[in-house]
């Protein structure tokens, strides 16, 4: 089965810095990737996705590549703001095989003012 | 709200105890899914519908768990003699199943298993 690993594990920024985490995951037939952002005590919020035949995608401040070769994606934040601060999960998904969410441990971002 | 939504929101149980939750889908997606959260946590896939068809079962979905989806609308998830493991938040998520992915989740039913 699909074996996905995040990293890393907490993030701390200073508010206005970048963030970047990983995603590396090992089934090749992935073909979507979503990341989701979730605050204390609330549901998984999609904030971006790619899907197999893009490399890049960009909304505002926030961002996600992919490297099919390398299996792996990144989602990239810029000009991080202090509501930012949550925990991001990545969660390839084989579509064509059900399309169950597979995520990982999850990043805690802390951005400080 | 056209929102996913879950009911209850928490639920305390005695362990040995039944219980049950719904999930309602936004209107016309046709999949739905349920996982289950422990704190520190992903979420883990339990099952999936594609219409009133489960289709999926994770291992972690013992025989003290079913899940239902009658008529292709809402679910409902039940776990018998509950244990204290099976204390978690149990997410549910729908799309629309067609060409686009993307899974929306409902707030989640928070279990405590005492």
């Amino acid at each position: 089965g699909e074996n996905v690993e995040q990293h890393p594990s907490t993030l701390s920024v200073q508010e206005g810095d970048s963030a970047v985490i990983k995603c590396t995951y090992s089934d090749s037939a992935s073909n979507y990737f979503p990341w989701y952002k979730q605050e204390l005590g609330k549901r998984p919020q999609l904030i971006i996705d790619i899907r197999s035949n893009v490399g890049e995608k960009k909304d505002q401040r926030i961002a996600v590549t992919l490297n099919k070769t390398a299996k792996h994606f990144s989602l990239h934040i810029t000009e991080t703001q202090p509501e930012d601060s949550a925990v991001y999960f990545c969660a390839p998904q084989i579509y064509n095989q059900g399309g169950k969410l597979i995520f990982g441990q999850g990043t805690e971002l802390s951005v400080k003012p | 709200d056209t929102g996913v939504s879950q009911n209850p929101r928490h639920k305390i149980t005695k362990r040995g105890q039944n219980v049950t939750f719904r999930c309602d889908p936004i209107s016309e997606h046709n999949r739905l899914y349920w996982y289950r959260q422990t704190l520190g946590q992903g979420p883990e896939f339990l099952t999936y519908f594609q219409n009133e068809a489960q289709l999926e079962k994770s291992r972690l979905l013992s025989d003290r768990f079913s899940a239902e989806r009658p008529k292709g609308s809402f679910s409902t998830l039940e776990i018998q003699r509950t244990e204290q493991g099976d204390s978690a938040m149990y997410l549910c998520a729908s799309s629309p199943g067609t060409s686009r992915e993307t899974q929306y989740f409902g707030p989640g039913t928070r279990l405590l298993v005492l």
